[in-house]
């Protein structure tokens, strides 16, 4: 099983602060690592898709970037609404597998 | 728009069966691949199965061989069924829409449902 892990596990930030989190593999999984935005009491929703494409309606402060084994999520110029955990997601062998999660808190 | 929605007891007693249904609304079921993923309260995500329109499945195997997926393409619905639960069974369980192979991101999620163990 692809172990994935996340860091930092929590930080926090302030309005407009550009924030990056990582994502590594505990072996390749090429390109398909996907990231997710958690928001309280809501299902995960779908933010970027194989390490760098981005989804439609998903604002353009959302990047994503790597390959093989380390991913970064950034954002850019956070705002309030941004508040949320993420995850990252590897769709390259089964078990398919999540990281554990990254917390960002409002200072 | 794709909408998926769980359904199923929210309590299961200890050693008994967790039954959950997800409805895909919005768009067909056919040529996509379906999943369940998990989430225990203040804890992460943890994926479960995945089953094809034509019923191809797979199981993670640190559920043991406890864990059967089925699809039902004429109501548009697709199934779950975990068997002897514990306490560390309860958790919200998701459905999700992969793409046409089970490989791909997981661009819609149900609401989720939440699912105790207690007797």
């Amino acid at each position: 099983e692809i172990v994935l892990t996340q860091s930092p596990d929590s930080q926090s930030v302030t309005p407009k602060e550009k924030v990056t989190i990582t994502c590594r593999a505990s072996q390749s999984v090429g390109s398909n690592l996907h990231w997710y935005q958690q928001k309280p009491d809501q299902s995960p929703k779908l933010l970027i898709k194989y390490g760098s494409q981005s989804i439609s309606g998903v604002p353009s402060r959302f990047s994503g970037s790597g390959s093989g084994t380390d991913f970064t999520l950034t954002i850019d110029s956070l705002e309030a609404e941004d508040v949320a955990t993420y995850y990252c997601h590897q769709g390259s062998n089964l078990p398919f597998t999540f990281g554990q999660g990254t917390r960002l808190e409002m200072k | 728009q794709v909408q998926l929605q769980e359904s199923g007891p929210g309590l299961v007693k200890p050693s008994e069966t967790l039954s959950l249904t997800c409805t895909v609304s919005g768009g067909p079921i056919r040529d996509y691949y379906w999943n369940w993923i998990r989430q225990p309260p203040g804890k992460g995500l943890e994926w479960i199965a995945y089953i094809s329109y034509r019923g191809t499945t797979y199981y993670n195997p640190s559920l043991k061989g406890r864990v059967a997926a089925s699809v039902d393409t004429s109501k548009n619905q697709f199934s779950l069924e975990l068997t002897s639960v514990t306490a560390a069974d309860a958790a919200v369980y998701y459905c999700a829409r992969a793409g046409y192979s089970p490989y791909e991101s997981f661009d819609f999620w149900g609401q989720g449902a939440t699912v105790a163990v207690s007797a």
